[in-house]
């Protein structure tokens, strides 16, 4: 089993739709969460961090359930733009410094 | 600001051929990794380096080296290219604390 895990998609929306992705981790001591993005052949950048109060940038809502171990991602009102693949990442102790554990991505596509 | 840059962005190598990718960063960061991104496996560690002179194996490391002679620059070295090698290959940098992953461009290369 991967440590983190997401549904690879891909989700296929209307431009408009509010589309949902989840995020699930299965090591407890993880310490911090993110959602990235990454369009094709591209690197990944820092879409948003994740808090357990959950918070919100924008059209993007991220929710963090630190019981359950499960990260989610909403997106309201999606944008053509906004296509891409939305990668779960989670941040816990390496010797010496931190590990971002990535999950497969989930890809989106936003349909005109 | 360049941020994160990698050299070169393409290869195609034989197997057997040794290759050196450079990845430089100007924001002075202490940490700095190199990934590698296969379909359906997310982005993987391979090694990480927690400040000038000083390198750690991550989760594959087996058949790569990496040297960090400069604060600046991470070098990973392919020993003996082998098809399984082939992937997109990415570096990243963070400062301390609770700081955001920088990504560089990516290098793809290809084993053949």
């Amino acid at each position: 089993r991967k440590e983190v895990e997401q549904d690879p998609g891909p989700f296929n929306v209307p431009e408009g739709a509010t589309v949902a992705f989840n995020c699930t981790y299965s090591n407890s001591a993880s310490q911090s969460f993110f959602w990235y993005r990454q369009d094709c052949r591209k690197e990944p950048k820092l879409l948003m961090s994740v808090y357990s109060s959950g918070n919100e940038d924008g059209r993007f809502t991220a929710q963090l359930n630190r019981a359950s171990q499960y990260i989610s991602l909403l997106i309201r009102d999606s944008k053509l733009s906004d296509s891409a693949t939305y990668l779960c990442v989670v941040k816990r102790t390496l010797t010496g410094t931190y590990k971002y554990i990535f999950g497969t991505g989930t890809r989106l596509k936003v349909l005109a | 600001n360049a941020g994160v840059t990698q050299t070169p962005k393409f290869r195609v190598l034989k197997t057997g051929q040794s290759m050196t990718l450079l990845c430089a960063q100007d924001m002075n960061h202490e940490y700095m990794y190199w990934y590698r991104q296969d379909p359906g496996m997310g982005l993987r560690l391979i090694h990480y380096s927690v400040g000038e002179g000083t390198t750690a194996k991550g989760e594959v490391p087996d058949g790569y080296n990496v040297s960090r002679l400069k604060k600046q620059n991470f070098l990973l070295g392919l020993e003996s290219a082998a098809p399984s090698q082939t992937s997109v290959y990415f570096c990243a940098s963070r400062d301390r604390g609770n700081g955001e992953a920088f990504f560089g461009q990516g290098t793809r290369l290809t084993v053949v």
